[in-house]
Protein backbone atom coordinates (compact mmCIF):
# COMPACT_ATOMS: atom_id res chain seq x y z
CA UNK A 1 0.00 0.00 0.00
CA UNK A 2 3.13 2.17 0.15
CA UNK A 3 2.04 2.62 -3.55
CA UNK A 4 -0.92 5.02 -2.89
CA UNK A 5 0.11 8.75 -2.20
CA UNK A 6 -2.39 11.13 -1.11
CA UNK A 7 -2.53 14.95 -0.94
CA UNK A 8 -2.63 17.00 1.03
CA UNK A 9 -2.24 15.31 4.60
CA UNK A 10 -4.40 18.28 6.00
CA UNK A 11 -6.72 20.42 4.65
CA UNK A 12 -8.50 23.24 5.52
CA UNK A 13 -11.41 25.12 4.06
CA UNK A 14 -14.15 27.65 4.49
CA UNK A 15 -17.78 27.16 3.76
CA UNK A 16 -18.85 27.73 0.17
CA UNK A 17 -15.41 26.49 -1.00
CA UNK A 18 -14.49 23.66 -3.36
CA UNK A 19 -11.59 21.60 -2.08
CA UNK A 20 -10.19 18.79 -4.47
CA UNK A 21 -8.39 15.88 -3.07
CA UNK A 22 -5.29 14.36 -4.75
CA UNK A 23 -4.88 10.23 -5.22
CA UNK A 24 -2.23 8.59 -7.19
CA UNK A 25 -1.25 4.93 -7.46
CA UNK A 26 1.59 3.46 -8.80
CA UNK A 27 0.30 -0.02 -8.38
CA UNK A 28 -0.99 -0.29 -11.80
CA UNK A 29 -4.76 -0.96 -10.35
CA UNK A 30 -7.37 -0.80 -12.73
CA UNK A 31 -9.85 0.12 -10.02
CA UNK A 32 -9.54 2.86 -7.18
CA UNK A 33 -12.22 4.37 -4.58
CA UNK A 34 -12.84 7.30 -2.42
CA UNK A 35 -14.32 6.21 1.50
CA UNK A 36 -15.40 8.81 3.93
CA UNK A 37 -14.28 7.61 7.66
CA UNK A 38 -16.69 9.21 10.52
CA UNK A 39 -16.09 8.29 14.09
CA UNK A 40 -18.26 5.43 14.85
CA UNK A 41 -19.38 5.02 10.92
CA UNK A 42 -16.94 2.83 9.48
CA UNK A 43 -15.52 3.34 5.94
CA UNK A 44 -18.66 4.78 3.51
CA UNK A 45 -18.13 4.57 0.10
CA UNK A 46 -17.99 7.90 -2.19
CA UNK A 47 -17.21 7.19 -5.82
CA UNK A 48 -15.51 4.41 -7.52
CA UNK A 49 -13.94 4.16 -10.72
CA UNK A 50 -13.64 0.48 -12.56
CA UNK A 51 -11.34 1.95 -15.51
CA UNK A 52 -10.02 5.06 -17.30
CA UNK A 53 -13.03 7.59 -17.95
CA UNK A 54 -15.48 5.29 -16.42
CA UNK A 55 -16.77 5.96 -12.57
CA UNK A 56 -20.03 5.48 -10.59
CA UNK A 57 -21.98 6.56 -7.24
CA UNK A 58 -21.41 4.99 -3.95
CA UNK A 59 -23.73 5.17 -0.83
CA UNK A 60 -22.93 8.97 -0.37
CA UNK A 61 -21.97 10.54 -3.16
CA UNK A 62 -24.03 13.38 -2.90
CA UNK A 63 -22.16 16.84 -2.80
CA UNK A 64 -19.04 15.24 -4.46
CA UNK A 65 -17.52 14.38 -7.95
CA UNK A 66 -14.60 12.82 -9.45
CA UNK A 67 -12.94 12.33 -12.82
CA UNK A 68 -10.66 9.19 -13.89
CA UNK A 69 -8.71 10.67 -16.62
CA UNK A 70 -5.61 8.47 -16.04
CA UNK A 71 -5.19 4.99 -14.60
CA UNK A 72 -3.19 5.90 -11.53
CA UNK A 73 -4.96 9.09 -10.70
CA UNK A 74 -8.68 9.53 -9.19
CA UNK A 75 -8.58 13.30 -7.47
CA UNK A 76 -11.96 13.82 -5.45
CA UNK A 77 -13.20 17.09 -5.52
CA UNK A 78 -15.84 17.93 -2.19
CA UNK A 79 -17.64 20.92 -3.34
CA UNK A 80 -20.00 23.48 -1.81
CA UNK A 81 -22.94 21.57 -1.67
CA UNK A 82 -21.25 18.86 0.72
CA UNK A 83 -22.87 19.71 3.84
CA UNK A 84 -21.12 18.19 6.28
CA UNK A 85 -17.72 18.04 4.78
CA UNK A 86 -15.37 17.94 7.94
CA UNK A 87 -13.91 13.87 8.08
CA UNK A 88 -11.12 12.01 6.83
CA UNK A 89 -10.97 10.86 3.28
CA UNK A 90 -9.48 7.63 2.60
CA UNK A 91 -8.46 6.66 -1.13
CA UNK A 92 -7.88 3.28 -2.40
CA UNK A 93 -7.38 0.75 -5.51
CA UNK A 94 -7.46 -2.88 -6.31
CA UNK A 95 -6.74 -5.14 -9.46
CA UNK A 96 -9.86 -5.91 -11.15
CA UNK A 97 -9.68 -9.24 -12.77
CA UNK A 98 -12.88 -10.17 -12.73
CA UNK A 99 -13.36 -10.90 -8.72
CA UNK A 100 -13.26 -8.75 -6.06
CA UNK A 101 -9.63 -7.75 -4.54
CA UNK A 102 -8.02 -6.52 -2.16
CA UNK A 103 -8.36 -2.96 -2.05
CA UNK A 104 -5.14 -1.01 -0.30
CA UNK A 105 -5.26 2.34 1.24
CA UNK A 106 -3.15 5.38 1.04
CA UNK A 107 -2.66 7.46 3.74
CA UNK A 108 -5.84 10.04 4.08
CA UNK A 109 -6.46 13.18 3.95
CA UNK A 110 -8.05 15.02 6.73
CA UNK A 111 -10.31 17.99 5.89
CA UNK A 112 -11.88 20.62 8.14
CA UNK A 113 -14.70 22.99 7.29
CA UNK A 114 -13.56 26.32 8.91
CA UNK B 1 -27.78 -3.29 -0.98
CA UNK B 2 -25.07 -5.05 1.14
CA UNK B 3 -25.52 -4.45 5.35
CA UNK B 4 -22.59 -5.63 7.39
CA UNK B 5 -23.22 -5.52 11.26
CA UNK B 6 -20.15 -5.92 13.65
CA UNK B 7 -19.78 -6.67 17.41
CA UNK B 8 -18.55 -5.75 19.89
CA UNK B 9 -18.12 -2.07 18.96
CA UNK B 10 -15.49 -1.99 22.04
CA UNK B 11 -13.41 -4.69 23.48
CA UNK B 12 -10.98 -4.97 26.51
CA UNK B 13 -8.56 -8.07 26.97
CA UNK B 14 -5.93 -8.78 29.18
CA UNK B 15 -2.51 -9.39 27.01
CA UNK B 16 -2.16 -12.95 26.52
CA UNK B 17 -6.01 -13.40 26.44
CA UNK B 18 -7.94 -14.70 22.79
CA UNK B 19 -10.26 -11.92 21.18
CA UNK B 20 -12.98 -12.33 18.81
CA UNK B 21 -15.12 -10.18 16.70
CA UNK B 22 -17.82 -11.10 14.80
CA UNK B 23 -19.46 -9.44 11.86
CA UNK B 24 -22.57 -10.74 9.97
CA UNK B 25 -23.73 -9.97 6.37
CA UNK B 26 -27.00 -9.43 4.30
CA UNK B 27 -26.15 -10.66 0.81
CA UNK B 28 -26.12 -13.99 0.40
CA UNK B 29 -24.31 -13.41 -3.27
CA UNK B 30 -21.02 -11.83 -1.02
CA UNK B 31 -18.09 -13.48 -1.50
CA UNK B 32 -15.11 -11.65 -0.30
CA UNK B 33 -14.40 -10.88 3.48
CA UNK B 34 -11.50 -8.83 4.05
CA UNK B 35 -10.50 -7.86 7.94
CA UNK B 36 -8.26 -4.14 8.20
CA UNK B 37 -6.41 -2.87 11.17
CA UNK B 38 -6.53 0.81 11.70
CA UNK B 39 -4.27 2.45 13.99
CA UNK B 40 -4.89 5.79 14.87
CA UNK B 41 -4.57 8.31 12.42
CA UNK B 42 -2.97 5.71 10.07
CA UNK B 43 -4.24 3.96 6.70
CA UNK B 44 -6.99 0.92 7.34
CA UNK B 45 -4.04 -2.20 6.60
CA UNK B 46 -5.72 -5.78 5.53
CA UNK B 47 -4.26 -8.23 7.81
CA UNK B 48 -6.24 -11.37 6.64
CA UNK B 49 -9.55 -11.77 4.49
CA UNK B 50 -11.39 -14.97 2.83
CA UNK B 51 -13.21 -16.34 0.36
CA UNK B 52 -16.64 -17.75 0.53
CA UNK B 53 -14.82 -21.25 -0.89
CA UNK B 54 -13.16 -21.89 2.34
CA UNK B 55 -14.53 -21.84 5.90
CA UNK B 56 -11.55 -20.77 8.07
CA UNK B 57 -8.01 -19.35 6.98
CA UNK B 58 -4.98 -18.99 9.34
CA UNK B 59 -2.14 -16.64 9.66
CA UNK B 60 -0.13 -17.08 12.70
CA UNK B 61 -1.86 -15.62 15.62
CA UNK B 62 -4.62 -14.32 13.71
CA UNK B 63 -8.00 -16.65 11.59
CA UNK B 64 -10.86 -16.02 10.26
CA UNK B 65 -13.96 -18.40 10.57
CA UNK B 66 -16.76 -18.46 7.91
CA UNK B 67 -20.90 -19.75 8.05
CA UNK B 68 -21.85 -18.94 4.99
CA UNK B 69 -24.87 -20.87 6.07
CA UNK B 70 -25.44 -18.10 8.87
CA UNK B 71 -23.99 -15.08 6.72
CA UNK B 72 -21.42 -14.75 9.74
CA UNK B 73 -18.13 -14.32 9.88
CA UNK B 74 -15.38 -13.81 12.99
CA UNK B 75 -11.99 -12.61 13.86
CA UNK B 76 -9.78 -14.64 16.24
CA UNK B 77 -6.93 -13.26 17.42
CA UNK B 78 -4.82 -15.34 20.14
CA UNK B 79 -2.11 -14.28 22.46
CA UNK B 80 -3.04 -10.94 22.27
CA UNK B 81 -0.33 -8.13 22.40
CA UNK B 82 -0.72 -4.56 23.30
CA UNK B 83 0.34 -3.80 19.53
CA UNK B 84 -2.78 -5.34 18.52
CA UNK B 85 -4.62 -2.50 19.98
CA UNK B 86 -6.78 -0.81 17.66
CA UNK B 87 -9.33 -0.59 15.46
CA UNK B 88 -10.42 -3.77 13.27
CA UNK B 89 -13.00 -3.23 10.37
CA UNK B 90 -14.59 -6.30 8.36
CA UNK B 91 -16.04 -6.28 5.13
CA UNK B 92 -17.97 -8.12 2.83
CA UNK B 93 -17.90 -7.88 -1.13
CA UNK B 94 -21.32 -6.04 -3.04
CA UNK B 95 -22.97 -9.20 -4.07
CA UNK B 96 -20.94 -11.69 -6.72
CA UNK B 97 -18.46 -10.15 -8.59
CA UNK B 98 -18.68 -7.12 -7.78
CA UNK B 99 -15.15 -4.92 -6.87
CA UNK B 100 -17.08 -2.77 -3.95
CA UNK B 101 -16.96 -3.57 -0.66
CA UNK B 102 -19.36 -2.77 2.47
CA UNK B 103 -17.66 -2.41 5.66
CA UNK B 104 -18.78 -2.55 9.40
CA UNK B 105 -18.42 0.24 11.88
CA UNK B 106 -15.20 -0.94 13.78
CA UNK B 107 -14.19 -2.64 16.88
CA UNK B 108 -11.90 -0.59 19.14
CA UNK B 109 -9.72 -3.46 20.57
CA UNK B 110 -7.37 -2.33 23.63
CA UNK B 111 -5.28 -5.04 25.32
CA UNK B 112 -4.14 -4.19 28.51
CA UNK B 113 -0.86 -5.08 29.68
Amino acid sequence: DGGITQSPKYLFRKEGQNVTLSCEQNLNHDAMYWYRQDPGQGLRLIYYSQIVNDFQKGDIAEGYSVSREKKESFPLTVTSAQKNPTAFYLCASSNSGGTTDTQYFGPGTRLTVL
Amino acid sequence: GENVEQHPSTLSVQEGDSAVIKCTYSDSASNYFPWYKQELGKRPQLIIDIRSNVGEKKDQRIAVTLNKTAKHFSLHITETQPEDSAVYFCAASYGAGSYQLTFGKGTKLSVIP
